[in-house]
């Protein structure tokens, strides 16, 4: 079974640009996370999917946002980039249930200059 | 308010154990997680432990839990180099999300 893929890898923006990211989970997964990871703030939750619903949000600005589409792939969107939005990725997939295990893609690295 | 605490460092030799230690804040917390990322990968998860249980061993890793104190740690028996890499505690956060700490880097020298 294939595991969770994210596009791209790598990415870089300049600040006030805005960017897509996306995120493939595991086949049959209907739940996609979304998390930032920053040597500041570690890893912190930005939002999570569940049949093309957003079921739990972070507290992050209203620049982030995501959609999932009815394949469970999940985009996320950062608009009007700063500086301080350069950061590690990472998007999680789940079967859906509350204790089912999140199985982490290896993350797209966006850098804002 | 939820959060989950870790040192940042940690050094051992070849062959030793490592401990891992962790505190948390919530303790309606079902489930406590390990995490280990290795460079350029994602998160993967190593071990977790039913909030009711003291202790829980699977082969070189042993998971103890202090449910009074909010205390888990991690001890990675007879560690090697491919062990080095950094080291996530979590915890379920109120929003079904999990919420780590700031990661432990492991590094084990020959």
């Amino acid at each position: 079974k294939a595991g969770v893929t994210q596009t791209p890898r790598y990415l870089i923006k300049t600040r006030g640009q805005q960017v897509t990211l996306s995120c493939s989970p595991i086949s049959g997964h209907r739940s996609v996370s979304w998390y930032q990871q920053t040597p500041g703030q570690g890893l912190q939750f930005l939002f999570e999917y569940f049949s093309e619903t957003q079921r739990n949000k972070g507290n992050f600005p209203g620049r982030f946002s995501g959609r999932q589409f009815s394949n469970s792939r999940s985009e996320m969107n950062v608009s009007t980039l700063e500086l301080g939005d350069s950061a590690l990725y990472l998007c999680a997939s789940s079967p859906g249930g509350l204790m089912d295990e999140q199985f982490f893609g290896p993350g797209t690295r966006l850098t804002v200059l | 308010g939820e959060d989950v605490e870790q040192s940042l460092f940690l050094s051992v030799r070849e062959g030793d154990s490592s401990v891992i230690n962790c505190t948390y804040t919530d303790s309606s917390s079902t489930y406590l997680y390990w995490y280990k990322q290795e460079p350029g990968a994602g998160l993967q998860l190593l071990t977790y432990i039913f909030s009711n249980m003291d202790m829980k061993q699977d082969q070189r890793l042993t998971v103890l839990l202090n449910k009074k104190d909010k205390h888990l740690s991690l001890r990675i028996a007879d560690t090697q180099t491919g062990d080095s890499a950094i080291y996530f505690c979590a915890e379920e956060g109120s929003q079904g999300n999990l919420i780590f700490g700031k990661g432990t880097k492991l590094s084990v020298k020959p």
